[in-house]
């Protein structure tokens, strides 16, 4: 079964960098996923495609702060430069054959 | 520049029905796969269906299978979810997301603003 897993929270400081994982279940470690960003009281924003290689693209306005990277089942986004308003849940997608996959999503605390 | 418009915030009462509104602008409407996703209060993304507004060809999540129904209007370039008999448990924010590649099965590239629906008694 298609699953992603992330951690539930994470945190860093002001002007540091962060880097999130979100992890592919078994079988599944060549899928390309998605990073999505929706900060307090707004809608998803999506941040980038990242390909089984590290390879990735990213949506129209994303700051070069934000960067995707990968190994093996694990799918990273890493934050650097920390601002305030990077303070946001992250999610990531996948997809198969029949459906769409979200994480649960990660909190990220900007200290 | 591509938009996906939502209608506006819903309060209905359990047991009533509800059609929810979805109008891309900015690409060809019916060349991509529109999808909607729950977001109940607190809580994460669920996907719960996509329909190809070029010939309506419409999949569900199991979740929700039997629960909602997608529809599209390619005339008007909007995409609808709809209930025939809301409960408490709908209470949520609902988006609806265009994936970027063409087989529907890719990465949300576009997010709607989002619907709030509030079923109460």
């Amino acid at each position: 079964q298609l699953v992603l897993t992330q951690s539930p929270s994470a945190s860093a400081s002001l002007g540091a960098s962060v880097k999130l994982t979100c992890t592919l279940s078994s079988g599944h470690s060549s899928y390309a996923i998605a990073w999505h960003q929706q900060q307090p009281e707004k809608g998803p924003r999506y941040l980038m495609k990242l390909n089984s290689d590290g390879s990735h693209s990213k949506g129209d306005g994303i700051p070069d702060r934000f960067s995707g990277s990968s190994s093996g089942a694990e799918r990273y986004l890493t934050i650097s430069s920390l601002q305030s308003e990077d303070e946001a849940d992250y999610y990531c997608q996948t997809w198969g054959t029949g459906s769409w996959v979200f994480g649960g999503g990660t909190k990220l605390t900007v200290l | 520049e591509v938009q996906l418009v939502q209608s506006g915030a819903e309060v209905k009462k359990p047991g009533e029905s509800l059609k929810i509104s979805c109008k891309g602008s900015g690409y060809s409407f019916t060349s991509y796969w529109i999808g909607w996703v729950r977001q109940m209060p607190g809580k994460g993304l669920e996907w719960m269906g996509i329909i190809y507004p070029g010939d309506s060809d419409t999949r569900y999540s199991p979740s929700f299978q039997g629960q909602v129904t997608i529809s599209a209007d390619k005339s008007i370039s909007t995409a609808y979810l709809q209930w025939s008999s809301l409960k408490a448990s709908d209470t949520a924010m609902y988006y609806c997301a265009r994936p970027g590649g063409y087989s529907g099965y890719d990465s949300v590239d576009y997010w709607g603003q989002g619907t709030l629906v509030t079923v109460s008694s």
